[in-house]
């Protein structure tokens, strides 16, 4: 059974630094992962999606690597704003179905 | 993009009452839309997996007389939360699979709805 780790729970950087969040799966046999946002009480925006068969994906000052063999993940901000502000969910597609399986996320606080 | 609008956003009942939540795909057709169920400081838990035209399949532990599904078009699924308690109290979010114009699924992609969350007294 697929389960979905993300390291730390909870994280607060001053504006201006470059930070990395973890994300570890147990099963190494995934369709793709994503990485998410999520606004307190509000839906998920997708970030990056990241292919079984891809290493890396970018988006602006964002960049999500993969590392399939060993189950992680990394999600990488660089110059962190305050705007980046919010819990960070990544989840694995497993290939047998689509259904996605959540981390737990991370609690990003970027202080002014 | 894809958007997928809930109904409502925020919803306060007695306990005992029956509550709907509505999922919407806005601007394409879903024929497949899941809901999500999530605790403060927890992941988004999968309740069920809504197939337009057939009968929800819910995952384990979840009471289907519980939490009625009804996916009746290819653009709504609607969730209703009978005789809520207060346990029932949560976020609860929809997603829909883009199929795209060729009808083929893009398991690749789910729009995910705002959220509603649900506050029973």
């Amino acid at each position: 059974k697929q389960e979905v780790t993300q390291i730390p729970a909870a994280l607060s950087v001053p504006e201006g630094e470059n930070l990395v969040l973890n994300c570890s799966f147990t099963d190494s046999a995934i369709y793709n992962l994503q990485w998410f946002r999520q606004d307190p009480g509000k839906g998920l925006t997708s970030l990056l999606l990241i292919q079984s068969s891809q290493r890396e994906q970018t988006s602006g000052r964002l960049n999500a690597s993969l590392d399939k063999s060993s189950g992680r993940s990394t999600l990488y901000i660089a110059a962190s704003q305050p705007g980046d502000s919010a819990t960070y969910l990544c989840a694995v597609r497993g290939v047998s179905n689509y259904q996605l399986i959540w981390g737990a996320g991370t609690k990003l606080i970027i202080k002014p | 993009g894809a958007v997928v609008s809930q109904h409502p956003s925020r919803v306060i009942c007695k306990s005992g009452t029956s509550v709907k939540i509505e999922c919407r795909s806005l601007d394409f057709q879903a024929t497949t839309m899941f809901w999500y169920r999530q605790f403060p400081k927890k992941s988004l838990m999968l309740m069920a997996t809504s197939n337009e035209g057939s009968k929800a399949t819910y995952e384990q532990g979840v009471e289907k007389d519980k939490f009625l599904i009804n996916h009746a078009s290819l653009t709504l699924s609607t969730l209703t939360v009978t005789s809520a308690h207060p346990e029932d109290s949560s976020f609860y979010i929809c997603s829909a699979d883009f199929s795209g114009t060729s009808g083929i699924h893009d398991f690749e992609t789910q729009y995910f709805g705002p959220g509603t969350r649900l506050l029973v007294l």
